[in-house]
């Protein structure tokens, strides 16, 4: 039972350009997102969250948005730097405290 | 105030041993989790720990996996009669709440278990 999908496994885009990950979940339960990020050999840290009664976030040059009726969600990465390569899962959390993660998207900004 | 801490980083069994990872959770926390990746998937959620509880283990395999948290000390996932399809990054995360505040968790940099 795959609760939360991404399913672009990879994007590429160009420095200084948007990148957007996107989400989808089914569990309607989960009262919060959050985005991770992830380095070859390390563990995932955390990025951005939103909660599942809010449609925005925005912390820098990161945005989150959700639209629970398409229950769909997408981080908003601009501008992109070569630093953000790395991979990004999507995760939720509803009342039993643990975090369901999608399968990651790996994400490759050029310079 | 360090972070999550995970020993072994690296882990070297052969089929039919065990392997036991450890896992510190960051001070003030006393809710931990332990996650898998496999190679070229993504995080898998195994088992929710509190202290001398186990609160979740419905992403645990029935067979030869086992968790605890005891009152001190750290965290142990064990793995007994590994098998090479045990071979995976096993993380281990930790809240002060259970992550009921904000869903977020702290985690540590892995250990990474080969099975030969």
């Amino acid at each position: 039972d795959q609760q939360v999908k991404q399913n672009s496994p990879s994007l590429s885009v160009q420095e200084g350009r948007i990148s957007i990950l996107n989400c989808d979940y089914t569990n309607s339960m989960f009262d919060y997102f959050l985005w991770y990020k992830k380095y070859p050999a390390e563990g995932p840290t955390f990025l951005i969250s939103i909660s599942s009664i809010k449609d925005k976030n925005e912390d820098g040059r990161f945005t989150v948005f959700l639209n629970k009726s398409a229950k769909h969600l997408s981080l908003h990465i601009v501008p992109s730097q070569p630093g953000d390569s790395a991979v990004y899962f999507c995760g939720g959390s509803g009342n039993t405290g643990k975090l369901i993660f999608g399968q990651g998207t790996t994400l490759q900004v050029k310079p | 105030n360090a972070g999550v801490m995970q020993n072994p980083r690296h882990l070297v069994r052969r089929r039919g041993q065990e392997a036991r990872l450890r896992c510190s959770p960051m001070k003030g926390h006393s809710h931990v989790y332990w996650y898998r990746q496999l190679p070229e998937e993504g995080l898998k959620f195994m088992v929710y720990l509190q202290k001398e509880n186990i609160i979740d283990e419905s992403g645990m395999p029935k067979e030869r996996f086992s968790a605890e948290f005891p009152k001190e000390g750290p965290s142990i996932l064990r793995i007994q009669q590994v098998v090479r399809g045990d071979s995976a990054a096993y993380f281990c995360a930790s809240s002060p709440t259970g992550g009921f505040n904000t869903g977020e968790l702290f985690f540590g940099e892995g250990s990474r278990l080969t099975v030969l």
